[in-house]
């Protein structure tokens, strides 16, 4: 079975400053990893996803995340973040082989701060 | 395109009682999902549908919950009876079909309070 581990509960940061919000997975076999964003009172909506290839991954509103597999991390960066960036953002994962079965992670609170 | 529909937006029952969630899936998504997201933690997947077919429901209390796709469109989750723990935002999520490469949509949720 796969689990996903967010270090990190809530992030404060200040507008415009750079921000990583940390993400470990663990499974047996090869995985797939996704980073989801939900604003409040939103449905989550895909940041960026690592299939294959170059290890880091651009998604959208300037975040990229890079995949570590002797460290098995994911972690997400953004370099300058704005207010509209404040939302709880998920780590997910799912095994290559069989049908799409995501594995949240518990979730990171970004908070950014004027 | 629209994108996932669910209703009601918001439920208080009391414990023992029934509910029901409605999701219409986007338009010509084969697949449906139904998660289930406990405040603090992120969401659990409870059921998938491939059309009116269930593909994955192990995750799925089915003493007390069920859930079903008729006509391989929207679906229908109850919850019957409700418990404290069940209180949490019910999530309905679509894709064109089940695979990697199909990116999963989410509605806005359900949330429910069972007091």
């Amino acid at each position: 079975a796969q689990s996903v581990t967010q270090l990190d509960s809530q992030v404060p940061v200040f507008e415009e400053a750079p921000v990583e919000l940390r993400c470990n997975y663990s499974s047996s076999v090869s995985v797939y990893l996704f980073w989801y964003v939900q604003y409040p009172n939103q449905g989550l909506q895909l940041l960026l996803k690592y299939l294959s290839g170059s290890t880091l991954v651009k998604g959208i509103n300037g975040f990229e995340a890079e995949f570590n597999k002797s460290q098995t991390s994911f972690h997400l960066r953004k370099p300058s973040v704005h207010i509209s960036d404040t939302a709880e953002y998920f780590c997910a994962v799912t095994k290559i082989q069989g049908a799409q079965k995501l594995v949240f992670g518990q979730g990171t609170r970004l908070t950014i701060n004027p | 395109e629209a994108g996932v529909a669910q209703s009601p937006r918001y439920k208080i029952i009391e414990k023992r009682q029934s509910v029901a969630f409605w999701c219409n899936p986007i338009s010509g998504h084969a697949t449906l999902y139904w998660y289930q997201q406990i405040l603090g933690q992120g969401p659990k997947l409870l059921i998938q549908f491939q059309n009116n077919g269930v593909v994955d429901d192990s995750q799925l209390p089915k003493d007390r919950f069920s859930a079903e796709r008729l006509k391989g469109v929207d679906s229908t989750l109850k919850i019957q009876p409700a418990k404290l723990e069940d209180s949490a935002v019910y999530l309905c999520a679509s894709s064109l079909e089940g695979d990697i490469h199909s990116p999963l949509h989410f509605g806005n949720g359900t949330r429910l309070t069972v007091t």
